[in-house]
């Protein structure tokens, strides 16, 4: 069965340390796809990224990147020098092809909450 | 702009009281869904809809119903709404495997 697993409940970190988030999955299927979503306080889901099963490149996108590893079936983000702002719920998510013919439902992970202090 | 619209953002209800939850999305995305989100659950599949008329159970479908009458539009019904419903909504829409949209999130409370 599919699953997502966020072991950390809660992070709390200071301001310009490096912080990474784990992400471990399960999944039958070949084809898949993963997500990071921001939930800042404000409630609303930002989407991060996207990745499919077949890419397994690192991915860099200013002070956040990501590790995706088939091997061990992990999807972790690192934010580096961290601030305040990124302050937040952190949830990653897994879609597989072969649901429905192509659905996209989400299976998300429990979030972990990353607070950084000034 | 792209986006997925939900209304009423807050609503305090009591219990047995059938309430409607719209959404509404203007990007012709043919998937759209209902999630429920509970600390330390993270969010829960509701209904999905994969187009007009077409709708399915997701993982927690007791006590809601949905329907899909307009491409853009698919409200989630509680019909006698219980205080385990109280939870954070949020509706979705996508296409395909792409990224999915999600709209700002109804933060419902039943007493």
């Amino acid at each position: 069965a599919q699953k997502v697993t966020q072991a950390q409940t809660e992070i709390s970190v200071v301001e310009k340390e490096d912080v990474t988030l784990d992400c471990v999955y399960e999944t039958r299927d070949t084809t898949y796809y993963l997500f990071w979503y921001k939930q800042p306080p404000s409630g609303e889901l930002v989407f991060l990224i996207r990745r499919n099963s077949f890419d397994e490149q690192n991915e860099i996108s200013g002070r956040y990147s990501w590790n995706f590893q088939k091997s061990t079936s992990s999807f972790n983000f690192t934010i580096t020098a961290s601030q305040v702002v990124d302050s937040a719920v952190y949830f990653c998510a897994l879609s597989e092809a072969s649901f429905s013919g192509g659905y996209n439902k989400l299976i998300f992970g429990a979030g972990t909450r990353l607070a950084v202090h000034p | 702009e792209a986006q997925v619209t939900q209304n009423p953002r807050y609503l305090i209800t009591v219990t047995g009281k059938k309430l409607t939850v719209t959404c509404s999305q203007n990007m012709n995305h043919e998937y759209m869904s209902w999630y429920r989100q509970d600390p330390g659950l993270g969010l829960r599949q509701i209904y999905y809809s994969m187009n007009v008329e077409v709708t399915d159970k997701g993982d927690v479908p007791e006590g809601y119903k949905v329907s899909r009458k307009e491409k853009r539009n698919f409200p989630l019904i509680l019909e006698s709404p219980s205080p385990n419903q109280t939870s954070l909504y949020f509706c979705a829409s996508s296409m395909g495997h792409s990224e999915q949209y999600f709209g700002p999130g109804t933060r419902l409370t039943v007493t």
